[in-house]
């Protein structure tokens, strides 16, 4: 079965103050891991896709790492309005139903200070 | 830009109510989800559709079925709506593909909060 665990559950951070969150995932063959970000009351909004160990994408303060059992997502110099819930989530190598499905961690809830 | 839209964002029904949920995507996506989003559970998956008149079952299908009569639309039906069906449901969409940007990826909706009494 796959598995994704994210931490820490919670993160508060001083604006400006860089930091790491972590996604640890099992899978039966990773076709892709995905990052979103959630505000309270709104869907997911998706940021990066990584295919492959070594892979890295970026996205202004935001930098996104893959390794074969984790990945990571950086936030370098963050402001406030970074303030969300980042959901982590994976897509096995397709077969049976598996078709497309995505199964999330429980996210990690940051919070940025002024 | 996606867009994957739905039909409310909050909704209020009685026990035993019928409720349709409605999700429609303008990028001629062939798969679509349903989630339920709940405090400390996560995202769900409730039920995917990889074309029209295709359905599967996710996680979580008790008590919920869905249709999909066209590309770009897909219901999610509570035939008769509980208190523990309580819940933010979610749509997705995602293309199929072997190779190119950001294949796979599922872009969502708004969401709809929906509480049952």
């Amino acid at each position: 079965e796959d598995q994704v665990t994210q931490s820490p559950e919670a993160l508060r951070l001083q604006e400006g103050e860089s930091s790491s969150l972590n996604c640890s995932y099992t899978v039966s063959g990773l076709r892709g891991l995905f990052w979103y970000r959630q505000d309270p009351g709104k869907g997911p909004e998706f940021l990066f896709t990584l295919y492959s160990a070594g892979e890295e994408k970026e996205k202004e303060r935001l930098k996104a790492t893959l390794t074969k059992k984790e990945s990571f997502l950086h936030i370098t110099a963050p402001k406030p309005e970074d303030s969300a819930t980042y959901l982590c989530a994976v897509q096995a190598s397709w077969g049976g139903t598996s078709y497309g499905k995505l199964t999330f961690g429980q996210g990690t809830i940051l919070t940025v200070h002024p | 830009d996606v867009k994957v839209t739905q039909s409310s964002r909050y909704l209020v029904k009685r026990t035993g109510e019928k409720v349709f949920l409605e999700c429609v995507q303008d990028m001629d996506h062939e798969n679509m989800f349903w989630y339920r989003q709940d405090p400390g559970l996560g995202l769900r998956l409730i039920y995917f559709s990889y074309d029209v008149k295709m359905k599967e079952k996710g996680d979580i299908p008790e008590g919920y079925s869905v249709s999909r009569e066209k590309k770009e639309r897909f219901s999610l039906i509570l035939e008769s709506a509980s208190t523990n069906q309580t819940s933010m449901y979610l749509c997705a969409s995602s293309v199929t593909g072997t190779s190119g940007l950001n294949t796979d990826t599922q872009y969502f909706g708004p969401g709809t909060r929906l509480t049952v009494l």
